[in-house]
């Protein structure tokens, strides 16, 4: 695609509920990094794969959060036992080769209730 | 660890006046730092950068330059317009493997008026 695509746009779930969220990076990117934005703050970076692997996943805040890549293209971020605390923006971004500029997509806005 | 400290905003502005917004940096070695900008409705979107000190970044007529004896990288223009308006982060990154691990700013909100 264009850009880097993310769904959904918008979710909105129940607290202890199990959440996924997709990122579809530009094609040929290597590199796909996953950030979590709070309101009124800066993103926070969780977690960066260099094609297959996770080369750091040292912002992911708790066992809850897990992400995978298993085809060095689209990534899928999951939550289990989701808490009202995890309600936030997810942005995902990628780069050619994890040495570049990052591309952003417009993010997954959860909401847990 | 790495920190990043924008002026707390938000910031409103006429058309054409001049714009500064401050941001500040604490890291160990010698960082590579942004400004990334995010406008109403889309991702953020890389603005300008500099890697080593004194260098200056540049782009739509914003500048910035990397003063590592006041560990600062404030943002400016010299005439804002009305289509500035958005939302500006201030954000380092140590570079190498670790290029994409951005330490963001709070970001600061800019409204321009007519």
């Amino acid at each position: 695609g264009a850009g880097v695509s993310q769904t959904p746009s918008n979710k909105v779930t129940e607290k202890g509920k199990y959440v996924e969220l997709r990122c579809d990076p530009i094609s040929g990117h290597t590199a796909l990094y996953w950030y979590r934005q709070s309101l009124g703050q800066g993103p926070e970076f969780l977690i960066y794969f260099q094609g297959t692997g996770a080369a750091d996943d040292s912002g992911l805040p708790n066992d809850r959060f897990f992400a995978v890549r298993p085809e060095g293209s689209v990534s899928t971020l999951k939550i289990q036992r989701t808490e009202r605390g995890d309600s936030a923006m997810y942005l995902c971004a990628s780069s050619s080769d994890g040495a570049g500029e990052l591309f952003f997509g417009e993010g997954s806005r959860l909401t847990v209730l | 660890g790495d920190s990043v400290t924008q002026m707390e905003g938000p910031v409103t502005l006429s058309e054409e006046a001049f714009l500064t917004i401050n941001c500040t940096y604490t890291a160990t070695g010698y960082p590579s730092l942004f400004w990334y900008v995010q406008y109403p409705g889309e991702g953020l979107q890389l603005l300008l950068k500099a890697t080593k000190a004194d260098d200056k970044g540049s782009n739509k007529g914003f500048e910035a330059t990397y003063r590592k004896e006041t560990t600062s990288f404030h943002l400016e223009k010299g005439s804002v317009q009305v289509s500035d308006s958005a939302v500006y982060f201030c954000a380092l990154s140590q570079g190498g493997t670790s290029y994409g691990k951005l330490t963001f700013g709070q970001g600061t909100i800019l409204t321009v008026h007519p």
